[in-house]
């Protein structure tokens, strides 16, 4: 069982406009939200986070928001530039293992920007 | 500082022939984690140690998969019959004890023909 779901495989803006992806996950557990960042052939690399107690998280031109609730985040790419191309995970801590490290990741979404 | 250091790159095998990947995590970080990643379930943490101690092997799916970390820079994930389906990426992350945003490797693809 996927307790955290990205359920578009991919997608595709044009450059200027804003990229949304999203996340979802099943487990009230969670405390702490993280999206990585996926270059091909490359490791993914930590991007922004966002912890439970908080519903929105920016840096620079990346947005997190946190919809407790629905049990549901997005980030928020504004403005897509054609560098911003990559597959970005999400990932849920759970509350209780904050000393370990251990996350829950996604499928992860592949982003396109076009020029 | 070279970041998490990951061999090979690619590891391409016949079934039931056992397989070794390599990491070495970034000197200080006391935290070491083993992730697949696949096309159907994303990454999933197979094992992580904490100060070269195991402390969560829930992931590891079979007793094919055995990981070991000898000393606080290299860390070993060893498939021991290998079979088709574990054909997927394999990165190896590291963090500071109680940091959550660990640092990846770029991760070793393992074909088994």
């Amino acid at each position: 069982d996927q307790q955290v779901k990205q359920n578009s495989p991919s997608l595709s803006v044009q450059e200027g406009r804003i990229s949304i992806l999203n996340c979802d996950y099943t487990n009230s557990m969670f405390d702490y939200f993280l999206w990585y960042k996926k270059y091909p052939a490359e490791g993914p690399t930590f991007l922004i986070s966002i912890s439970s107690i908080k519903d929105k998280n920016e840096d620079g031109r990346f947005t997190v928001f946190l919809n407790k609730s629905a049990k549901h985040l997005s980030l928020h790419i504004v403005p897509s530039q054609p560098g911003d191309s990559a597959v970005y995970f999400c990932a849920a801590r759970r509350r209780g293992s904050s000393n370990t490290g251990k996350l829950i990741f996604g499928q992860g979404t592949t982003l396109q920007v076009k020029p | 500082d070279a970041g998490v250091i990951q061999s090979p790159r690619h590891e391409v095998t016949e079934m039931g022939q056992e397989v070794t990947l390599r990491c070495k995590p970034i000197s200080g970080h006391n935290s070491l984690f083993w992730y697949r990643q696949t096309m159907m379930r994303g990454l999933e943490l197979l094992i992580y140690f904490n100060n070269n101690v195991p402390i969560d092997d829930s992931g590891m799916p079979e007793d094919r998969f055995s990981a070991k970390m000898p000393n606080a820079s290299f860390s070993t994930l060893k498939i021991q019959p290998s079979e088709p389906r574990d054909s997927a990426v394999y990165f190896c992350a590291s963090s500071f004890w109680g940091v959550t945003e660990a640092f990846f490797g770029q991760g070793t693809r393992l074909t088994v023909v």
